[in-house]
C-alpha cells in the first residue's frame, strides 16, 4: 500500500543551528504534503500545507521563516527548522495524499521525526 | 470557531470488553470524520471514515457511528486485545477533502 518516509526519525541539534526533515511518497505522487507538529501528550497541529512547485501555505502562527518548506518534486517535501530553539524540541510529522485522490480520499502520515534541539 | 473534541482522560477496559471512545464537534458540521489510532512515537495510522449521510460504518471489529443530531461520533472496538492500546484520534476534514484537523485523542488501555 501507499507508504510516507520520513527521515531522520530523531536528530539531536545545538540551539542556534538548522535542521532539515525529508518527508517522501514512496509509490505515489502527491502535489500536496501537509507537516504537523506533536508536543507530548497533546494533538497533531497542523503547521503548513506543502504545494509542489509553489510556496507553501502556514498556519496561523507558525512562522514561515522560521519553518522553511520546500516541495521541490511529486514525492518529496522538506521542512527546515531554522536558529532551532529548545522550545522547537517537538515530533514533527508529514502526511500526504494520492495525486487522484478527492472526497474521502486516504491520508497517509509518516513515522514522524522527533527533533530535540539542546 | 470550529472545535473537535475528544475526551482526554484514559480509558481502561478489561480485554474482552468493548471499548467505547467519544468525539464530539461544535460550530460546524464536517461532511467526513475519519478515525486514526497512533501508537507512541509514530505517526497516525487511519481506520475508518465515516461521511454525514452514514449512520455506522464497521470494519472487522470496529465501529463508527456519526449522529449528525447530538453532533457526536463513536468509536467502538469489540472483544478488545491488550494489541488494541493505543491513542485513538478522530479528525475532519475541510471543504477541499485533505486538510485534516485533529481532536486532542483518547487513550485506550486494555488489560490482560
Amino acid at each position: 500500500g501507499a507508504v510516507v518516509s520520513q527521515h531522520p526519525s530523531r536528530v539531536i541539534c545545538k540551539s542556534g543551528t538548522s535542521v532539515k526533515i525529508e518527508c517522501r511518497s514512496l509509490d505515489f505522487q502527491a502535489t500536496t504534503m501537509f507537516w504537523y507538529r506533536q508536543f507530548p501528550k497533546q494533538s497533531l497541529m497542523l503547521m503548513a500545507t506543502s504545494n509542489e512547485g509553489s510556496k507553501a501555505t502556514y498556519e496561523q502562527g507558525v512562522e514561515k521563516d522560521k519553518f522553511l518548506i520546500n516541495h521541490a518534486s511529486l514525492t518529496l517535501s522538506t521542512l527546515t527548522v531554522t536558529s532551532a530553539h529548545p522550545e522547537d524540541s517537538s515530533f514533527y510529522i508529514c502526511s500526504a495524499s494520492p495525486r487522484t485522490s478527492g472526497a474521502g480520499n486516504t491520508i497517509y502520515f509518516g513515522e514522524g521525526s522527533w527533533l530535540t534541539v539542546v | 470557531s470550529q472545535k473537535i473534541e475528544q475526551n482526554s482522560e484514559a480509558l481502561n477496559i478489561q480485554e474482552g470488553k468493548t471499548a467505547t471512545l467519544t468525539c464530539n464537534y461544535t460550530n460546524y458540521s464536517p461532511a467526513y470524520l475519519q478515525w486514526y489510532r497512533q501508537d507512541p512515537g509514530r505517526g497516525p495510522v487511519f481506520l475508518l471514515l465515516i461521511r454525514e449521510n452514514e449512520k455506522e460504518k464497521r470494519k472487522e471489529r470496529l465501529k463508527v457511528t456519526f449522529d449528525t443530531t447530538l453532533k457526536q461520533s463513536l468509536f467502538h472496538i469489540t472483544a478488545s486485545q491488550p494489541a488494541d492500546s493505543a491513542t485513538y484520534l478522530c479528525a475532519h476534514m475541510n471543504t477541499g477533502f485533505q486538510k485534516l484537523v485533529f481532536g486532542t485523542g483518547t487513550r485506550l488501555l486494555v488489560s490482560p
